[in-house]
């Protein structure tokens, strides 16, 4: 079966970096996604790995390990506007996207 | 702002009402989706259309029927719904890429909150 792990809920301090991890088990794979989501609003694209190493782009950054179906999002210099919910998706061989429940990220001063 | 506008943004309906969930964009992208999105769940892919041609219907039960007459516009029309409907229904678009389905970067809109009563 296809499958995305993410974990539930994170919290990190204002200015600190975090992690966000995120597993994956789709049938064929064409891609990572990283999408963020505030309450109430739409999800919005962040980041897209389809080779092995780590993408940057300004505070945020993607790595991807296609050996081990493991994918993090990177956050630096944690701001308030960072708390949303972090969506992980796999592109599979059809070219759909499979997508974790999503992991909601609370930012504390 | 992302370039797809959904209507309503709220709806509230009972079981027995008829009622339709309007998407539209205008960044030329040939494929549009339906969504679901329910609290802690991830998101549910219910239809595909590219080029206007419905390429995925995802096991959706038939009291949802979407319709997709240019490929600005997608609706999905919504009769006999049950509780356990109520959700965040998500629209997106996505342009040319990857596949037959488009595919690549997928642009939402900011939802529909249904509430089945």
């Amino acid at each position: 079966g296809q499958n995305i792990d993410q974990p539930t809920e994170m919290t990190a301090t204002e200015g600190a970096i975090v992690q966000i991890n995120c597993t994956y088990q789709t049938s064929g794979f064409n891609g990572l996604f990283w999408y963020q989501q505030h309450a109430g609003e739409a999800p919005t694209f962040l980041s897209y790995n389809v080779l092995d190493g780590l993408e940057e782009k300004g505070r945020f950054s993607s790595f991807l390990s296609r050996s081990k179906g493991y994918s993090y999002l990177l956050l630096k210099e944690l701001q308030m506007k960072d708390s949303a919910s972090y969506l992980c998706a796999s592109m599979d061989s059809n070219y759909q996207l499979i997508w974790g429940a999503g992991t909601k990220l609370i930012i504390k001063p | 702002e992302t370039g797809v506008t959904q209507t309503p943004r709220h709806l509230v309906m009972g079981m027995t009402n008829k009622k339709s969930l309007k998407c539209e964009q205008h960044l030329g992208h040939n494929a549009m989706y339906w969504y679901k999105q329910s609290a802690k769940k991830p998101l549910e892919l219910m239809f595909v259309y590219n080029f206007k041609e419905q390429t995925e219907n995802n096991s959706v039960p038939s009291r949802f029927s979407p319709e997709c007459p240019n490929s600005s516009h997608l609706f999905l029309h919504l009769h006999t719904l049950q509780p356990e409907d109520s959700a965040l229904y998500l629209c997106a678009s996505s342009p040319p890429g990857m596949g037959l389905a488009g595919g690549g970067e997928q642009f939402f809109g900011p939802g529909t909150r249904l509430t089945v009563l």
